[in-house]
């Protein structure tokens, strides 16, 4: 399965600041999603990340909110803008290759906005 | 109604103990179904895939009985090791095919 590196691994930040949590993966893949997992919660997906188009997201997140980029087939970013302490939250990118296959996970990006 | 629902546990269990989780879906129309497992700060991974005709990996099996939208986990031989949070998951169909949808989690903690 494909390796992820997700960066940063934490971070504690002001309100009204904007944070962009990146995602490198080892092998092209075709499939790349951003997760959001709020203290004892289960996950939920933000958006899927499109190669070299605007990302699909789900309802109640906005590209205003956070932007996503995908220039290529191995790296994606997720910002997190004028953060709020609601944003507090764990950060996941996941990718996949086939539908018919679960979806491997980056180590998260643990966010605390004060 | 939630869309995957299981019993948060915890399931506090001895070593050696067999234990058993279970999950349902609402929308009968998912494709493609899941175990994961979660270990405290870290990020889900992969347990095994679950088939309509069960499949076993070593101490795990897992059961799907679409008719009734339902998922089950069986562990036997409990180890200390297993003590974390159990995940189902379901795919979605259509606009939302590559959707893993995420059940709360199932906290199993395996004792000496």
């Amino acid at each position: 399965s494909a390796v992820i590196s997700q960066k940063p691994s934490r971070d504690i930040c002001q309100r009204g600041t904007s944070l962009t949590i990146q995602c490198q993966v080892d092998s092209q893949v075709t499939m790349m999603f951003w997760y959001r997992q709020q203290p004892g919660q289960s996950l939920t997906l933000i958006a899927t990340a499109n190669q070299g188009s605007e990302a699909t997201y789900e309802s109640g997140f906005v590209i205003d909110k956070f932007p996503i980029s995908r220039p290529n087939l191995t790296f994606s970013t997720l910002t997190v803008s004028n953060m709020s302490p609601e944003d507090s939250s764990i950060y996941l990118c996941s990718v996949g290759s086939d539908l018919s296959y679960g979806y491997t996970f980056g180590s998260g990006t643990r966010l605390t906005v004060v | 109604r939630k869309e995957v629902e299981q019993d948060p546990g915890p399931f506090n269990v001895p070593e050696g103990a067999t234990v058993a989780f279970n999950c349902t879906y609402s929308n009968s129309a998912s494709q493609s179904f899941f175990w994961y497992r979660q270990d405290c700060r870290k990020e889900p991974k992969l347990l095994m895939s679950v088939y309509s005709s069960g499949n076993e990996d070593g101490r795990f099996t897992a059961q799907l009985n679409r008719a009734s939208q339902y998922i089950s986990l069986l562990i036997r031989d409990s180890k200390l090791s297993d003590s974390a949070t159990y995940l189902c998951v379901v795919r979605g169909r259509g606009g939302s095919q590559g959707n893993l949808i995420f059940g709360k989690g199932t906290k199993l903690s395996v004792k000496p």
